[in-house]
């Protein structure tokens, strides 16, 4: 199976902040990688799909880049409504496989 | 809109069996493929299963290949998951989601508790 890693597991941050999430993958997946937020009691929401293309509704300050087995979530300016878990997923072969994930909190 | 709706979870005895049941609205749920993601108490998402629209390709993560059976009824726009054999392990919380890849909508899952 494909190993996911995310870094850091948590982040503290301020609201404005820019924050990077990493996400390393055990072999290469291409670009065949999704990233999803989590609240804590809620279902997950799809943000990003494809490396980079962001999912419909989900605000500009969400971004991601990267292939191959190195990828990065990055939010341009933390707001409030950031403050959660995020997941990296691969489905480049089955079984799909998530990162343990990062929890964002408030500094 | 689009809606998941989960049930079936509950408590059970370690052996046991449980069927997960997800009533699909908002689209047309013949169209899409349908997956199944766990989520064990405090932890991290597993995908557990996913099935083709008309049922004819399914695919498993190993830990459940063989006691878990992923299911749909396309006329009563439903998806069900079938769990035998049921282990401390699989104890989480189970989501129905749309999409066979990148699930696109998320139910609110149900809750399956394996514990003697």
């Amino acid at each position: 199976d494909i190993q996911m890693t995310q870094s850091p597991s948590t982040l503290s941050a301020s609201v404005g902040d820019r924050v990077t999430i990493t996400c390393r993958v055990s072999q290469s997946i291409s670009r065949w990688l999704a990233w999803y937020q989590q609240k804590p009691g809620k279902a997950p929401k799809l943000l990003m799909y494809k490396a980079s293309s962001l999912e419909s509704g989900v605000p500009s300050r969400f971004s991601g880049s990267g292939s191959g087995t190195e990828f990065t979530l990055t939010i341009s300016s933390l707001q409030p409504d950031d403050f959660a878990t995020y997941y990296c997923q691969q489905y480049n072969s089955y079984p799909w496989t998530f990162g343990q994930g990062t929890k964002v909190e408030i500094k | 809109e689009v809606q998941l709706v989960e049930s079936g979870g509950g408590l059970v005895q370690p052996g046991g069996s449980l069927r997960l049941s997800c009533a699909a609205s908002g689209f047309t749920f013949s169209s899409y493929w349908m997956s199944w993601v766990r989520q064990a108490p405090g932890k991290g998402l597993e995908w557990v299963a996913n099935i083709k629209q008309d049922g004819s390709e399914k695919y498993y993560v190993d830990s459940v290949k063989g006691r878990f059976t992923i299911s749909r009824d396309n006329a009563k726009n439903s998806l069900y998951l079938q769990m035998n054999s049921l282990r401390a392990e699989d104890t989480a919380v189970y989501y129905c989601a749309r999409g066979g890849v990148t699930p696109d909508y998320w139910g609110q899952g149900t809750l399956v508790t394996v514990s003697s």
